[in-house]
């Protein structure tokens, strides 16, 4: 089954950047049915998709407009695993992200069935 | 975006009985396909979330069939028929019809 391992550090200081890495196991990143998504949560925002990357004959990018102007999504088929950068970040960044799977194809949408452990973030000098 | 609000955001069942949770959505959550993207969530304390039923009603494998998804356009509902101790946690439905996908902002399930 499929399985992703987060990785990356749990203390960023604020206006630096955050960078996290999902391992994907079962799965292949570039994979045409499957979409590589970054989540996060924290108490005052709940539960918050940021974005995805996916592969449909090139590589695509969605983000949702409160962090658009400072996220980054990037696959690496090398080692089947996918990042998230988050520039300048600030204290209201410190969530726990996850990184998720979603299905896409027809009548498939907007769903994760398969999470990553999670990963504090703190955003603290 | 669209707005997931969810009631109770406490439930405090007893063992055995059954819960439910209310999910209304600010705008249909028909797409354009003719599927309603509606999902339900759970996650156990210290844990990821895990998708339990997905396009309202449909069960993910593995999940007991005392999950139950139902509802359309707006009001969603997510029932737990005969509540056991492994089912305490916080539930959230997410609409993954329109841009951005959100959630709703859970609802705690509590052992009396």
């Amino acid at each position: 089954q499929v399985q992703l391992q987060q990785s990356g550090p749990g203390l960023v200081k604020p206006s630096q950047t955050l960078s996290l890495t999902c391992a994907i196991s079962g799965d292949s990143v570039s994979s045409s049915s499957a979409a590589w998504n970054w989540i996060r949560q924290s108490p005052s925002r709940g539960l918050e998709w940021l974005g995805r990357t996916y592969y449909n004959s090139k590589w695509f990018n969605d983000y949702t407009m409160s962090v658009k102007s400072r996220i980054t999504i990037n696959p690496d088929t090398s080692k089947n695993q996918f990042s998230l950068q988050l520039n300048s970040v600030t204290p209201e960044d410190t969530a726990v992200y996850y990184c998720a799977r979603s299905v896409i194809g027809s009548g498939s949408r907007g769903s994760f069935d398969c999470w990553g452990q999670g990963t504090l973030v703190t955003v603290s000098s | 975006d669209v707005v997931m609000t969810q009631s109770p955001l406490s439930l405090p069942v007893t063992l055995g009985q059954s819960a439910s949770i209310s999910c209304r959505s600010s705008q249909s959550l028909v797409y354009s396909d003719g599927n309603t993207y509606l999902n339900w969530f759970q996650q156990r304390p210290g844990q990821s979330p895990r998708r339990l039923i997905y396009k309202v009603s449909n069960r993910d494998s593995g999940v007991p069939d005392r999950f139950s998804g139902s509802g359309s356009g707006t009001d969603f509902t997510l029932k737990i028929s005969r509540v056991e101790a492994e089912d305490v946690g916080v539930y959230y439905c997410m609409q993954g019809t329109h841009w951005p996908w959100t959630f709703g902002q859970g609802t705690k399930v509590e052992i009396k």
